[in-house]
């Protein structure tokens, strides 16, 4: 299977906690985004990463949030002392981005984190 | 500020009748549109996408949609629904380099 992959698929923890998630890409894609879809809403973007750089990060995005993509493959999404409000599916996508174009994102299945 | 909405929270067909989920975007520019379908537990499959050109777009499982730049709309439509549509439709807008803006979804039920 040569699409984004998510892992873990399901993840509980209770409050508190530090929980990680880990993307892996399609090999070729240079930009990996993270997105955050809580019940009943679509996803809301969260960062965004061209190779290994993180160029972009959203307000929703607090400091308990950190992302890291070394060597601009897969990337992990750490949350450090979770709360309840975190509570959401973490979806991964990745894209192949050339200069001056826009192409579409493919998505990984998400990690659904509940937080207790 | 780029935006999505999708005014029906939830639409209920029967199976073999036609549907349109409606999607109005907010965008300052030439928009890059898509629909997606997510099923229960499930990421997002693409069904359709737009970005220039022929305004009626064909996409996967019979779906077509419709840009209508007066409209400010991106409609989808399908001619007759199988009992496999149910699931969650969400319309998006390209909004590069900042990801996409998804809209809040359409739930599908559809009734044997």
């Amino acid at each position: 299977d040569t699409g984004v992959s998510q892992d873990p698929r399901h993840k509980i923890t209770k409050r508190g906690q530090n929980v990680t998630f880990r993307c892996d890409p399609i090999s070729e894609h240079n930009r990996l985004y993270w997105y955050r879809q809580t019940l009943g809403q679509g996803p809301e973007f969260l960062t965004y990463f061209q190779n290994e750089a993180q160029l972009e990060k959203s307000r929703l995005l607090s400091d308990r949030f950190s992302a890291e993509r070394p060597k601009g493959s897969f990337s992990t999404l750490e949350i450090q002392r979770t709360e309840q409000g975190d509570s959401a599916m973490y979806l991964c996508a990745s894209t192949s981005q050339v200069q001056r174009s826009y192409n579409e994102q493919f998505f990984g299945p998400g990690t659904r984190l509940t937080v207790l | 500020a780029q935006s999505v909405t999708q005014p029906d929270i939830h639409i209920t067909v029967s199976e073999g009748a036609s549907l349109e989920l409606r999607c109005n975007y907010s965008y300052g520019a030439t928009p890059y549109l898509f629909w997606y379908v997510q099923s229960p537990g499930q990421g997002l499959q693409l069904l359709l996408k737009y970005f220039s050109g022929d305004t009626l777009v064909q996409g996967i499982k019979g779906f077509e949609a419709e840009f209508k730049r007066s409209q400010s709309s991106f409609n989808l439509r399908k001619p007759s629904v199988h009992w496999s549509d149910a699931a969650e439709y969400f319309c998006a807008v390209g909004a590069d380099p900042l990801g996409m803006r998804f809209g809040a979804g359409t739930r599908l039920t559809v009734k044997p």
